[in-house]
């Protein structure tokens, strides 16, 4: 089973609106962190978000906020206020475990966003 | 302080050539890590690394080869490139502590092997 599933390729949202980039998990270890990182056309990985397992609240940066449902095991991203620098692939990661030792990234396929004026 | 550099940063390899992507981070990170990024694939992991002398397998290694000599370096090796390898590959560092800590990536290395 795949450990990090985004079911949407393609999402197309129009500037200033928000939306919403789908993320579902699966681990069955309580310690875990959530990452969300943006990819634009030049190619490099910008982090973006970070939920921890043991967070209360959710995690917002900016325009940027995480529902974290952990009973559902969805981590989805919110962007507000959509911009035209907003279009990129967004992958979401997770890391199984405390931030230490051997834990790694799990990365999903990822979701193409294209924001139109 | 120049975060996670890789060179080259395009590479045109024949079948069953060598070569090593070079990784270096100025950070002090303990842990480091290399993916291959394939279409629709998303970023996998090829090795990590949680410190000097200290490596291991991530969930692609075959054709690879990695050592750690130094915090700083992590080069990755392959040995004999095949065009399965043909990818873009990221390295990547972060601290190795408790916390919300990410990992910061390297521009990537755009890989052809013909």
């Amino acid at each position: 089973a795949q450990k990090i599933t985004q079911t949407q390729p393609g999402m197309f949202v129009q500037e200033k609106e928000a939306v919403t980039l789908d993320c579902t998990y699966d681990t069955s270890d309580p310690s875990y962190g959530l990452f969300w990182y943006k990819q634009p056309s030049s190619g490099e990985m910008i982090f973006l978000i970070y939920q921890g397992s043991y967070d209360q609240q959710n995690a917002t940066e900016g325009r940027y906020s995480l529902n974290f449902q952990k009973a559902r095991k969805s981590a989805n991203l919110v962007i507000s206020a959509s911009q035209l620098g907003d279009s990129a692939m967004y992958f979401c990661a997770m890391r199984e475990g405390p931030n230490s030792g051997y834990s790694t990234l799990t990365f999903g396929k990822g979701t193409m966003l294209l924001v139109s004026p | 302080n120049a975060g996670v550099t890789q060179t080259p940063k395009f590479q045109v390899l024949k079948t069953g050539q060598s070569m090593t992507l070079q990784c270096a981070q100025d950070m002090n990170h303990e842990y480091m890590s290399w993916y291959r990024q394939d279409p629709g694939m998303g970023l996998r992991l090829i090795h990590y690394s949680v410190g000097a002398g200290i490596t291991d397998q991530g969930e692609v290694p075959n054709g690879y080869n990695v050592s750690r000599s130094t915090t700083e370096d992590f080069p990755l090796r392959l040995l004999s490139a095949a065009p399965s390898q043909t990818s873009v590959y990221f390295c990547a560092s972060r601290r190795q502590a408790e916390g919300p800590y990410e990992q910061y990536f390297g521009p990537g290395t755009r890989l052809t092997v013909t």
